[in-house]
């Protein structure tokens, strides 16, 4: 079963906008990572958090972790066209020896 | 450059044939990965592999198989067992497997597609 289930499963905004993608997932995690997709092609790392952090930023990306609530958050301020793909979290177990489980992901549309 | 490559891009089988997909990195990753993605899905593990003469079966090993024979190569036959081969399959790598410290690195992709 997947562990990591993203909210919504689309979004469409208007450049300018930021974008919010949220993750939940069910057992306890050595670590959380965001990875992007376009269409047709490889997966892209965009940020990884650990479970002994709640918050951490690169360039407009800004993802948060509540280890509580297991849930995570990947916000995309000032969204660009360029911007549009899918977004997957993707979790790391305490024992899964780097085996990441994907959540279904979320396709972001960003228009001109 | 460095990087990981898959090749090819586009493949086509027919049913009952064995089909090998390369998967290359240059990056000096111990750890290799292959997964399995169908449309509006997430990735799903077929086998990954933490060292070289070493891999593991991950959620979705049935009618594939792989080798790891040197630590820049690690290629997967679909099999004639495997009963749904049509895919989109992603091959990656991470400096070491172990405990998933780190990031994996992406290759392009290979699609499969079994008539």
């Amino acid at each position: 079963s997947q562990q990591g289930e993203e909210d919504p499963q689309a979004l469409s905004i208007q450049e300018g906008e930021n974008a919010t993608m949220n993750c939940s997932y069910k057992t306890s995690i050595n670590n959380l990572q965001w990875y992007r997709q376009n269409s047709g092609r490889g997966l892209v790392h965009l940020i990884l958090i650990r479970s002994n952090e709640r918050e951490k930023h690169s360039g407009r990306l800004r993802v948060t972790l509540d280890t509580s609530k297991k849930s995570s958050s990947l916000l995309i301020t000032a969204s660009r066209a360029a911007d549009t793909a899918s977004y997957f979290c993707a979790t790391v177990g305490g024992t899964s020896y780097g085996k990441l489980t994907f959540g279904q992901g979320t396709i972001l549309t960003v228009h001109p | 450059d460095g990087g990981i490559t898959q090749s090819p891009k586009y493949l086509f089988r027919k049913e009952g044939q064995n089909v090998t997909l390369s998967c290359e990195q240059n990056l000096n990753h111990d750890a290799m990965y292959w997964y399995r993605q169908d449309p509006g899905q997430g990735l799903r593990l077929i086998y990954y592999s933490q060292i070289v003469n070493d891999f593991q079966k991950g959620d979705i090993a049935e009618g594939y198989s792989v080798s790891r024979e040197k630590k820049e190569s690690f290629p997967l036959t679909v099999t004639s067992a495997q009963k749904n081969p049509t895919a989109f399959y992603l091959c990656a790598s991470s400096i070491e497997g172990t405990g998933g410290r780190y990031e994996q690195y992406f290759g392009p992709g290979t699609r499969l597609t079994v008539t």
